[in-house]
């Protein structure tokens, strides 16, 4: 199947600094990408819309100038938290594909903000 | 939006036992219901998913219901088996609503051998 790559897997940063994780889809276009943060034991929540060469549509709730998102090519969206504190740290997970029956996860991106 | 709960949060069953995962979503709308295991420390990984226009799917071990009416849907395990140990999530897409996948809260599944 279909599959998504995310970078870096695991990220530690320090309070204040920015972090940009990528995700890319390794063997299909994707003009519609999805970002969504996982905290321990809990569910997914989705943040934002990643769209192909237009601005990300963000979940009520989510800080759109604290998590940028670039879709700037059709296999590659990129996550920047940036000014990173420790309430940030989760596991970051993003899904691309066609059809509803195609969305594929990566491997999700675990960060933590000392 | 959509809401959608996810029972039991946590469900242990020995091996070679069922397993069940009940589902209920708010959007009447909603028309695609995937289930997804997630491993620790890895991305959900599809493994059946139903439209509302069918009342069940089967796949294997692996069967899901759906009942519109009632705005429930079921993931059935039969034949644990111990690689069953995951933490399951249920979902509800409106399709034409750019495709958001609205989670339930997991269930994480243990298969005692």
């Amino acid at each position: 199947g279909a599959v998504v790559s995310q970078h870096p897997s695991w990220v530690i940063c320090k309070s204040g600094t920015s972090v940009k994780i990528e995700c890319r889809s390794l063997d299909f276009q994707a003009t519609t990408m999805f970002w969504y943060r996982q905290f321990p034991k809990q569910s997914l929540m989705l943040m934002a819309t990643s769209n192909e060469g237009s601005k990300a549509t963000y979940e009520q709730g989510v800080e759109k100038d604290k998590f940028l998102i670039n879709h700037a090519s059709l296999t590659l969206s990129t996550l920047t938290v940036t000014s990173a504190h420790p309430e940030d740290s989760s596991f970051y997970i993003c899904s691309g594909g066609g059809a509803i029956e195609t969305q594929y996860f990566g491997p999700g991106t675990r960060l933590l903000v000392l | 939006g959509e809401n959608v709960e996810q029972h039991p949060s946590t469900l242990s069953v020995q091996e070679g036992d069922s397993a069940v995962i009940k589902c209920t979503y708010s959007d009447s709308a909603s028309n695609y219901f995937p289930w997804y295991k997630q491993e620790l420390g890895k991305g959900p990984q599809l493994i059946i998913d139903i439209r509302s226009n069918v009342g069940e799917k089967k796949d294997q071990r692996i069967a899901v219901t759906l009942n519109k009416t009632a705005k429930h849907f079921s993931l059935h395990i039969t034949e644990t088996q111990p690689e069953d140990s995951a933490v399951y999530f249920c979902a509800a897409i409106r399709e034409r609503l750019g495709n958001q996948f609205y989670f339930g809260t997991g269930t994480s599944l243990t298969v005692i051998p």
